[in-house]
């Protein structure tokens, strides 16, 4: 299995400061996607980069991708309440992990 | 608003009931997907559907019965389901099977099994 596998499980940052979460796979991947999800929501997608990518931007999201460690950073700058959610990555066959859950405290 | 629409937003039911989840998406996408969101486990996924045809099927138990009439209807039959099935279950559309894109998600259901 491809499933990516998000680190931490939660985190808690106050608004204004960067959060950073990380995502693992096992094998060879074409692409990585990053989706986010608020209570009681469905997910929605934020930032797709390809194998060929090492960075991309959108906004305050930075990703990155290193294909040699199998991994991959979301990066969200100058945090707000409205970030507080649950983010997954996704590997190209719809693995998601559990998730890190993100808490901006005001 | 993501253009895929999941009905009911909460569902209640005895482990002997026969019920049916409905998703539609506005979008014009060819494949539709059914996942299985419990808490503290990743997503899982259930069955794809690419221009009305079942694509992937990953060991689902029979009791989750999935039809997809056109490309902008799927339903997920439910039937002697068990405790461990409540969870939040939700669709997704995408442009086409295969192809790399994002998905677009429902806010999904809400399903307790008593």
């Amino acid at each position: 299995s491809q499933q990516g596998e998000e680190d931490p499980q939660a985190l808690s940052i106050q608004e204004g400061e960067n959060a950073t979460m990380n995502c693992s796979y096992k094998t060879s991947i074409n692409n990585l996607q990053w989706y986010r999800q608020n209570s009681g929501r469905g997910l929605v997608h934020l930032i797709l980069i390809r194998s060929n990518e090492r960075e991309k931007h959108s906004g305050r999201l930075r990703v990155t991708l290193d294909t040699s460690k199998k991994s991959s950073s979301l990066l969200i700058t100058a945090s707000r309440a409205a970030d507080t959610a649950s983010y997954f990555c996704a590997t190209d066959e719809l693995s998601f992990g559990a998730g890190t859950t993100v808490t901006v405290r005001a | 608003e993501t253009g895929v629409t999941q009905t009911p937003r909460h569902l209640v039911m005895g482990m002997t009931n026969k019920k049916s989840l409905k998703c539609e998406q506005h979008l014009g996408h060819n494949a539709m997907y059914w996942y299985k969101q419990s808490a503290k486990k990743p997503l899982e996924l259930m069955f794809v559907y690419s221009l009305e045809e079942r694509v992937e099927n990953n060991s689902v138990p029979s009791r989750f019965s999935p039809e997809c009439p056109n490309s902008s209807h799927l339903f997920l039959h439910l039937h002697t389901l068990q405790p461990e099935d409540s969870a939040l279950y939700l669709c997704a559309s995408s442009q086409d099977w295969g192809v790399v894109g994002p998905q677009h998600f429902g806010d999904g259901t809400r399903l307790s099994i008593l």
